[in-house]
């Protein structure tokens, strides 16, 4: 199994630019989640989504946006593009939400300059 | 409230030694702490996890050490080996919140094993 696949592994945007990150699991799980994780800060909460046609904001979505048409992928929406931005970005999805192992992708490093 | 504070940023230990990584959390509702390992250029994966109806769960060198009370809980290496080098994170939430999943970390601790 492939699990959660992210593309592309490596970008570099400029200031203003837009750009989907790609994310993409075969698990058949419900919950999908975007983070970004900065050093000595975590990983902090973008998106979520519950299911299929759902999604709703996490801890700091300003400047994203998402969508869920399928249960397998939950790209990631850049949009006028920001240094701010500048960070790794990790998919991840789990079976049953609460309680259980979330599951990870590599990460896309992007840098906005 | 929603913060989970993660200390120390930074860790060296010795082959075969203790490693000890700790976590603290204020939000009462929290009922799922998951501790997650990350190796450079990887995402993170489950290490271990534990509900507070429990006080310490182990897997083979690795423990969780829960305190209800004192809303912190921690892991423990035992016999530490290079390859534990890696980032840990910990992890708290809440089934509350709907069944989102939504997990809050700690802000990680990079862990280096020198043989």
């Amino acid at each position: 199994n492939a699990g959660v696949t992210q593309t592309p592994k490596f970008r570099i945007l400029k200031i203003g630019q837009s750009m989907t990150l790609q994310c993409t699991q075969d698990m058949n799980h419900n919950y999908m989640y975007w983070y970004r994780q900065d050093p000595g800060m975590g990983l902090k909460l973008i998106y979520y989504s519950v299911g299929a046609g759902i999604t709703d904001k996490g801890e700091v979505p300003n400047g994203y946006n998402v969508s869920r048409s399928t249960t397998e992928d939950f790209p990631l929406r850049l949009e006028l593009a920001a240094p701010s931005q500048t960070s790794v970005y990790f998919c991840a999805s789990s079976y049953l939400g609460w309680g259980t192992e979330a599951f990870f992708g590599q990460g896309t490093r992007l840098t906005v300059v | 409230q929603q913060q989970v504070k993660q200390s120390p940023q930074s860790l060296i230990v010795q082959k075969g030694g203790i490693s000890i990584i700790n976590c603290a959390y204020e939000n009462t509702a929290f009922d799922y702490f998951p501790w997650y390992q990350q190796f450079p250029g990887k995402g993170p994966a489950l290490l271990i996890a534990i509900r507070p109806d429990v006080s310490e769960k182990k897997e083979g060198r690795f423990t969780i050490s829960f305190n209800k009370s004192a809303k912190q809980f921690s892991l423990h290496i035992m016999d530490s080996q290079p390859g534990d080098s890696a980032t840990y994170f910990c992890a708290a939430s809440l089934s509350r919140s709907g069944n989102t999943g939504k997990l809050i970390f700690g802000q990680g601790t990079t862990l280096q094993v020198k043989p």
